[in-house]
């Protein structure tokens, strides 16, 4: 099986930097997604790493280490919009079919002014 | 910019009664999913479907669940008896074969009542 633990809850002041960790157990790691989600809305896609490394995207970063099981999302300058729930998310191979998700529970996030 | 579509937004529908929620899946997108998000719980999946048969569903996606791609857009997913249990947010993705990253749709709340 697989087993994702992140954060449940996070604050962070406006024009800062957060960082959200997400530690994976599995078999077959076939990538690892991070999601934005604001309440009562679908997960909107922010980045994606099958390789070890940081990968950026303008505000947002994210890092890998398969090694460890670990991956974290970077937020810069932080905005009142950023305030919402971040899910990881691991996909792994099974049967090479199918390409599923497992996420997380997901980090809610809350900037203040 | 292409964007997944479901409809309804929202269904409500009595214990027992059969429910289909539909989707339009990004046109040159392969590979669909069907998800679940219970309220305030972690978003799971329920299956995926390529090349007009499933070829991956959880413990979740039971008798009670079928998948269908009807004609060359839509993908339904049906429930054939509703429990009070299967009130939830469904969404439909589809994943680009090129980026690999999965696009959700806006969701269908469904309420059992």
């Amino acid at each position: 099986g697989q087993n994702i633990d992140q954060p449940t809850e996070m604050t962070a002041t406006e024009g800062a930097i957060v960082q959200i960790n997400c530690t994976y157990q599995t078999s077959g790691f076939n990538g690892l997604f991070w999601y934005q989600q604001h309440a009562g809305e679908a997960p909107t896609f922010l980045s994606y790493n099958v390789l070890d490394g940081l990968e950026e995207k303008g505000r947002f970063s994210s890092f890998l280490s398969r090694s460890k099981g670990y991956s974290y999302l970077l937020l810069k300058e932080l905005q009142m919009k950023d305030s919402a729930s971040y899910l990881c998310a691991v996909r792994a191979f099974h049967n090479n079919a199918g390409n599923m998700l497992t996420f997380g529970g997901g980090t809610r996030l809350m900037v203040k002014p | 910019e292409p964007e997944v579509t479901q409809t309804p937004s929202h269904q409500v529908t009595q214990m027992g009664q059969e429910v289909i929620l539909r989707c339009v899946p990004i046109s040159n997108h392969l590979y669909f999913y069907w998800y679940r998000q219970i309220l305030g719980q972690k978003v799971e999946f329920l299956v995926s479907f390529y090349n007009n048969e499933i070829s991956e569903k959880s413990e979740i996606f039971d008798d009670q669940f079928s998948v269908e791609r009807p004609d060359g857009s839509n993908f339904t997913l049906k429930i054939r008896s509703t429990k009070l249990e299967d009130s939830a947010m469904y969404f439909c993705a589809s994943r680009d074969s090129v980026t690999d990253t999965q696009y959700f749709g806006p969701g269908t709340r469904l309420t059992v009542l």
